[in-house]
């Protein structure tokens, strides 16, 4: 069975503090995708990323970055230099399968709180 | 205007009335989905269509309903609501493309949210 685990339920910083979140996944499939969305107090969910299972290279887009690593099963997401912008509920999400399905497996989401 | 919209945003209701949640997108997208979030349980699938005529059960479909009426337009329905019912309800939509390089592959469109409370 598939399973996505989010360990932090709430995390609470300081602005401009490095901040990363983390996420576990459980899958048998070969091939599979995973998914940070952002979900601020607004209430809508904004996606943030995707990674396929067969691509490890990391990324980074501006404060943002992405670390993927197979040999743990985890897609950890850090956010530098947090800004209060930045408080939100992060999902991390895993999608099973080389097929287009749209079907993720959420984990319970992250709480991030960040303090002027 | 939104690319997803879902009405209402917020309704309140009793238990055993028939509510249902409409969907409507801009996107051109083939597929759309209905997920339920719940606090500490992340969101779960309720249903989901592929085209107008494909209708498949998610993870967590017992007690709802949903209605393909045309490509852009998917609704959920509670036949009898119930207070564990009670949750944000998220529409969102994604395209058919394939291929294991196709970057869309699995993105998901969300609309705002209906905040659905069943007293």
């Amino acid at each position: 069975a598939q399973k996505v685990t989010q360990a932090q339920t709430e995390i609470s910083v300081v602005e401009k503090e490095d901040v990363t979140l983390d996420c576990v996944y459980e899958t048998r499939d070969t091939t599979y995708y995973l998914f940070w969305y952002k979900q601020p107090p607004s209430g809508e969910l904004v996606f943030l990323i995707r990674r396929n299972s067969f691509d490890e290279q990391n990324e980074i887009s501006g404060r943002y970055s992405w670390n993927f690593q197979k040999s743990t099963s985890s897609f950890n997401f850090t956010i530098t230099a947090s800004q209060v912008v930045d408080s939100a509920v992060y999902f991390c999400a895993l999608s099973g399968g080389s097929g287009n399905t749209g079907k993720l497996i959420f984990g319970q989401g992250t709480t991030l709180q960040v303090k002027p | 205007d939104a690319d997803v919209t879902q009405t209402p945003r917020n309704r309140i209701t009793k238990t055993g009335k028939r509510i249902m949640l409409e969907c409507s997108q801009t996107k051109g997208h083939d597929r759309m989905y209905w997920y339920r979030q719940d606090p500490g349980l992340g969101l779960r699938l309720i249903y989901y269509s592929f085209d107008v005529k494909d209708i498949n059960k998610g993870e967590i479909s017992d007690g709802y309903s949903v209605s393909r009426q045309a490509q852009a337009k998917f609704s959920l329905s509670l036949e009898s609501a119930i207070p564990n019912q009670t949750a944000l309800y998220f529409c969102a939509t994604s395209d058919s493309g394939q291929g294991a390089e196709y970057s869309g592959a699995n993105v998901l469109t969300f609309g705002a949210g209906s905040r659905l409370t069943v007293l």
